[in-house]
């Protein structure tokens, strides 16, 4: 059991927007700002698109915008694109358990 | 262009080491900006954090692992390694280094590794 809760799937349209929520605890979104999201295409390595909270790094489409609110966090993807479709990692830095980091289980995201 | 690359053997046997090396080139590794970390994925399963080192050898692991993990750092080399022991089947799973500020950038391209007789 991944320590930050995501959906395990969401689907959108082409054009659409979507949300992919990442629930943890007053120990890690709600304390801290280091929530950062990955998007990992098959056989490929992960890789930012999201870090402290939301920001985008270059080179990232600004269609991708993170949030949080309490201890949740959120990655809205808008005008879904084909290409959009991948899995996707939230993660936060934690004081907890004496673990420097953890992550979401990972969200499947397929475009119709 | 900072790029992290992984090295060492794709299967081990149940009960031995497992060693991997992430190589660094485009940053120093004793850089006091970042520090470097490894993680893994099993096939179809989500990211696991395994520990992290600075590049002064100040470690800290996934208390999961603790027991059976070190990091290590090579700052003449600029690179870090990682070593398991005691592997068993549930250590299958591609490994991943990172280097780390306050996110995970870049990766490596990770290397997969089967424990198997």
């Amino acid at each position: 059991q991944s320590a930050l809760t995501q959906p395990a799937s969401v689907s959108g349209s082409p054009g659409q927007s979507i949300t992919i929520s990442c629930t943890g605890t007053s120990s890690d979104i709600g304390r801290y700002n280091y929530v950062s999201w990955y998007q990992q295409h098959p056989g490929r390595a992960p890789q930012v698109i999201i870090y402290t909270v939301s920001n985008r790094p270059s080179g990232v489409s600004n269609r991708f915008s993170g949030s949080k609110s309490g201890n949740t966090a959120s990655l809205t993807i808008s005008g879904l694109q084909a290409e959009d479709e991948a899995d996707y990692y939230c993660s936060s830095y934690t004081s907890s358990n004496t673990v420097d980091w953890v992550f979401g289980g990972g969200t499947k995201l397929t475009v119709l | 262009q900072v790029q992290l690359r992984e090295s060492g053997p794709e299967l081990v046997k149940p009960s031995q080491t497992l060693s991997l090396t992430c190589s660094v080139s485009g940053d120093s590794i004793s850089s006091r900006r970042y520090y470097w970390t490894w993680i893994r994925q099993p096939a179809g399963k989500g990211l696991e954090w395994i520990g992290r080192i600075y590049s002064s050898g100040n470690t800290n692991y996934n208390p999961s692992l603790e027991s059976r993990v070190t990091i290590s750092v090579d700052t003449t080399n600029n690179q870090f390694s990682l070593r398991l022991t005691s592997v068993t089947a549930a250590d299958t799973a591609v490994y991943y280094c990172a280097r780390v500020e306050d996110w995970f950038d870049p990766w490596g391209l990770g290397t997969p590794v089967t424990v198997s007789a």
